[in-house]
């Protein structure tokens, strides 16, 4: 059964610090492996890592991927309260006809001022 | 461009009542989803159409929730009767394309549902 596996579950930082979020994953026919913001209740898109090794980056956000130990990292520095949120990974499973996202619980991030 | 748009946002029943919610995706996106998402949990497929037709209701409980998707617009999640567990955030998304494609998916705000 596919499952992708975050941690920690919950983080309380201080604005300027640095986090590191995980994430693992077993996902058959894997693709790609995505990180979405959920803030509130609406999950936003942050990245989409197909490739290992290469890291993207989205000012203070960045992620790599490392598909030899099925692991992806988000990164983000100077945290701000406005960083507050859960993030969320989740594995493509690219079998079938469509594709099928598998989602992880979430890292729920708290920035105090 | 305007988002996923999702009502109600709030609904609260009581056991074995029904309840639907509904959903219009961006304009132009042919596949639509709805996930369901139980506090603390990540997100999970309940069905998936393309254009008015469904592609994936692998994990959709057929006995009390049914959905539509009408002239492959807006949809329609109903649940009938309800039960405790089904106290969650339902989420809509669409896509241009499908996720084998490459597509991003774009999320509405959700409804939240508690079952009393």
């Amino acid at each position: 059964e596919d499952k992708v596996v975050q941690s920690p579950l919950s983080l309380v930082v201080h604005e300027g610090d640095t986090v590191t979020l995980n994430c693992s994953y077993e996902v058959t026919n894997f693709r790609s492996l995505l990180w979405y913001k959920q803030e509130k209740k609406a999950p936003t898109f942050l990245f989409m890592l197909t490739s290992s090794g290469i890291e993207k980056k989205s000012g203070r956000l960045s992620s790599i991927l490392d598909k030899k130990e099925l692991f992806s990292i988000l990164n983000i520095t100077a945290t701000q309260t406005g960083d507050s949120a859960v993030y969320l990974c989740a594995g493509l499973n690219y079998g079938g006809s469509q594709g099928n996202l598998i989602f992880g619980k979430g890292t729920k991030l708290s920035v105090k001022p | 461009e305007a988002g996923v748009a999702q009502s109600p946002r709030y609904k609260i029943i009581e056991k074995r009542q029904s309840v639907a919610f509904w959903c219009n995706p961006i304009s132009g996106h042919a596949t639509l989803y709805w996930y369901q998402q139980i506090l603390g949990q990540g997100p999970k497929l309940l069905i998936q159409f393309q254009n008015n037709g469904v592609v994936d209701d692998s994990q959709l409980p057929k006995d009390r929730f049914s959905a539509e998707r009408l002239k492959g617009v807006d949809s329609t999640l109903k649940i009938q009767p309800a039960k405790l567990e089904d106290s969650a955030v339902y989420l809509c998304a669409s896509s241009r394309g499908t996720l084998r494609a490459n597509e991003k998916l774009f999320f509405g705000s959700g409804t939240q549902l508690s079952v009393l």
